[in-house]
């Protein structure tokens, strides 16, 4: 059974900082995606990764993949308070469709 | 806005009653899912759907069941509900499995059991 956790669970940082939210998985996938939730509010896609070594930037964010390692990274730098938000990363399992999601990490940047 | 409609947004209902969720695809997708968001269990996918035709099963309870219609809309039931159903359920849809694109999510139904 796919297993996908993520490192940490809760992040507190201060505006202007960097930081690296980790996900892991068990077995083998060939697609990830990192989702953006804000409280009581929709998933909002971010990055869809697609093959080892994939790499996306989209203004402060950064998403990584090593398929080998069964890991990927989301870099936050110089981060501001808008990007407070729980962000979840989901792999997809190989030859079926269904999503499976980390448990989530509640990002909170303070000014 | 993601394109996918989910109706109604919030639900309040009792326990051993029923109710129907609905979701609208975004237009051109053939695909739907639907998920359950609750504190204790996350995000868990329970049933996916493509061109009418059930395509994949998780976590799915023996009393709930969903279907997609014609219009390429579904409708996720729940019946005999108690306490622990109460969650946030969302739908999403893609163009079709197997494509390299994200699944875009509605804005959910929040179901609250009394």
């Amino acid at each position: 059974e796919l297993k996908v956790e993520q490192n940490p669970l809760f992040l507190s940082m201060q505006e202007g900082k960097n930081y690296t939210i980790y996900c892991n998985y068990s077995t083998t996938s060939d697609r990830l995606y990192w989702y953006r939730q804000d409280p009581g509010k929709s998933l909002e896609s971010l990055f869809v990764l697609l093959s080892n070594g994939a790499v996306k930037q989209e203004g402060r964010l950064m998403a990584s993949l090593d398929t080998k390692a069964r890991l990927s990274t989301l870099h936050i730098t110089a981060a501001v308070h808008d990007l407070s938000a729980t962000y979840f990363c989901a792999v997809i399992i190989q030859g079926a469709q269904k999503l499976v999601f980390g448990q989530g990490t509640r990002l909170t940047i303070n000014p | 806005d993601s394109g996918v409609t989910q109706t109604p947004k919030h639900l309040i209902t009792a326990t051993g009653q029923r109710v129907t969720l609905r979701c609208s695809p975004r237009s051109g997708d053939l695909s739907v899912y639907w998920y359950q968001q609750s504190l204790d269990q996350g995000l868990q996918f329970l049933i996916q759907y493509y061109n009418g035709e059930e395509r994949a099963k998780g976590n799915i309870l023996e009393r709930f069941s969903a279907q997609q219609f014609p219009d390429l809309h579904s409708e996720l039931n729940l019946s005999s509900l108690e306490l622990g159903d109460s969650a946030l359920y969302f739908c999403a849809s893609s163009v079709a499995p197997g494509v390299n694109q994200p699944q875009h999510f509605g804005d959910g139904t929040r179901l609250s059991i009394l």
